[in-house]
């Protein structure tokens, strides 16, 4: 595809269930950047992969956030047992190597009731 | 208080107006600055990129970093309807990947 792209697109959850959102980059871009973006806020970093190698998850909130990229490309985060405070659009964007200019996903929003 | 400081607005303008956009920040450390645009229901795209301290300037848009008194601005010449959206200032530091985003100011202009 021409740029990032996320599914689903939005995503409606009950309080305890897991969820797992998806992150296509574009082709050969080895960078890949996991953000949360509250209402009214600016996205804030999660975590960042450099081909499968996940080298920053410091910005993950809970132990109840994974990340994976496991062959490079696609990226899952998978959020565990999921609270209202969840609640978010999780923005997806990658890069090409030693650029600092990111391409961002249209995002997933996750509604946790 | 938070790394980097952005007004949220809204801030509404006249079509034509100039437009100017700012953002502060605490970390000496940051050398990378970015703008980035963000419709509703978007994600965010980059609109300019600078290092270190000065101007630069693309089509109708200017960006300008003071790294001694850690101030950044946005300024938007002849701004139109379209142009109405979220911006987002950004910085990284030197060989740094994790990009830290101000909560954005929205921006209304009027036809």
């Amino acid at each position: 595809g021409a740029g990032v792209s996320q599914s689903p697109r939005y995503k409606v959850a009950k309080r305890g269930q897991d969820v797992a959102l998806r992150c296509d980059p574009i082709s050969g871009h080895v960078s890949l950047f996991w953000y949360q973006q509250a209402l009214g806020q600016g996205p804030e970093f999660l975590t960042y992969f450099q081909n499968e190698a996940q080298l920053d998850k410091s910005g993950l909130p809970s132990d109840r956030f994974f990340a994976e990229r496991p062959e490079g490309s696609v990226s899952t985060l998978k959020i565990q047992r999921t609270q209202q405070e969840d609640s978010a659009v999780y923005l997806c964007a990658s890069s090409l190597p030693a650029s600092d200019e990111q391409f961002f996903g249209p995002g997933t929003r996750l509604t946790v009731l | 208080q938070k790394e980097v400081e952005q007004d949220p607005g809204p801030l509404s303008v006249p079509e034509g107006a100039i437009v100017s956009l700012n953002c502060t920040y605490s970390n000496s450390a940051f050398q990378y600055f970015m703008w980035y645009r963000q419709y509703s229901r978007k994600g965010p795209e980059l609109l300019m990129y600078t290092y270190s301290s000065g101007n630069k300037e693309d089509g109708r848009f200017t960006a300008q970093v003071d790294k001694s008194s850690k101030y950044i601005s946005l300024f938007i010449r002849d701004s139109q309807p379209s142009d109405s959206a979220t911006y987002l200032c950004a910085m990284t530091r030197t060989g740094g990947f994790k990009t830290i985003f101000g909560a954005g100011t929205r921006l209304f202009v009027k036809a």
